[in-house]
């Protein structure tokens, strides 16, 4: 499975944008980026995922560097209950299983 | 998305017992997945489980520690079997519900050993 790194943790502040980034130099052209976050107490819940295009969805959006080397995660106005681990973890096109790195913990102040 | 109904949610179990963990889907899927969240970790994944066959494990697991069931479309379990301190983590089922709405996970089961 291709290796993602991410930061260990980030802080923002409430109704401000949040930008967290995640480098993917050895992913290969069939991998789809996918972000899952982890909220305290909880199993990890699906947010965004793309190939190559960048993605909108109500939860976030998922901008995707040209050469697919890097992604960002973007949420666009923080509220507390966004304060999670996220995981950026890469899938290749035929596989079944998902394999998490370490995710950047996100802190949220209000 | 689908709905994971994970039982026990917690447990505190003696050394050298064992404990069965339940996973009930609301729909039928092909594949269900364990993981495993040591203590301020990330999550690991222990093995996949396929209808109609054994599991398939990822290394450093083990079928006789770890055994799976997969009776029908919508239930699995997952035993932890002969426990030490080390095996206290939650441990969490996922299915794959199509690319528009990716993995979905139970709620996972907060194991303790003492």
């Amino acid at each position: 499975d291709a290796k993602t790194t991410q930061p260990n943790s980030m802080e923002s502040n409430e109704e401000e944008p949040v930008h967290l980034p995640c480098n993917h130099s050895t992913i290969s052209g069939t991998d789809y980026i996918h972000w899952y976050r982890q909220l305290p107490s909880q199993g990890p819940e699906y947010v965004i995922h793309g190939l190559t295009s960048n993605v909108n969805n109500r939860m976030a959006s998922l901008a995707i560097a040209e050469d697919r080397k890097s992604s960002t995660l973007i949420l666009h106005r923080a509220t507390l209950r966004d304060a999670a681990v996220y995981y950026c973890i890469l899938r290749g096109q035929g596989a079944q299983k998902l394999v998490f790195g370490q995710g950047t913990r996100l802190t949220i102040n209000p | 998305s689908a709905v994971i109904s994970q039982k026990p949610s917690r447990d505190i179990c003696q050394r050298g017992t064992s404990l069965t963990i339940q996973c009930q889907v609301d729909s039928q899927v092909t594949m269900m997945f364990w993981y495993r969240q040591q203590p301020g970790q990330s999550l690991t994944l222990i093995a996949t489980a396929n209808q109609g066959s054994e599991a398939t494990y990822e290394s450093g697991f083990v079928i006789d520690k770890f055994p799976i069931s997969r009776p029908n479309l919508t239930f699995s379990t997952l035993t932890v079997s002969n426990m030490s301190p080390e095996d206290s983590s939650i441990y969490l089922c996922s299915v794959f519900r199509g690319l528009d709405y990716g993995y979905t996970f139970g709620s996972g089961t907060r194991l303790t050993v003492v």
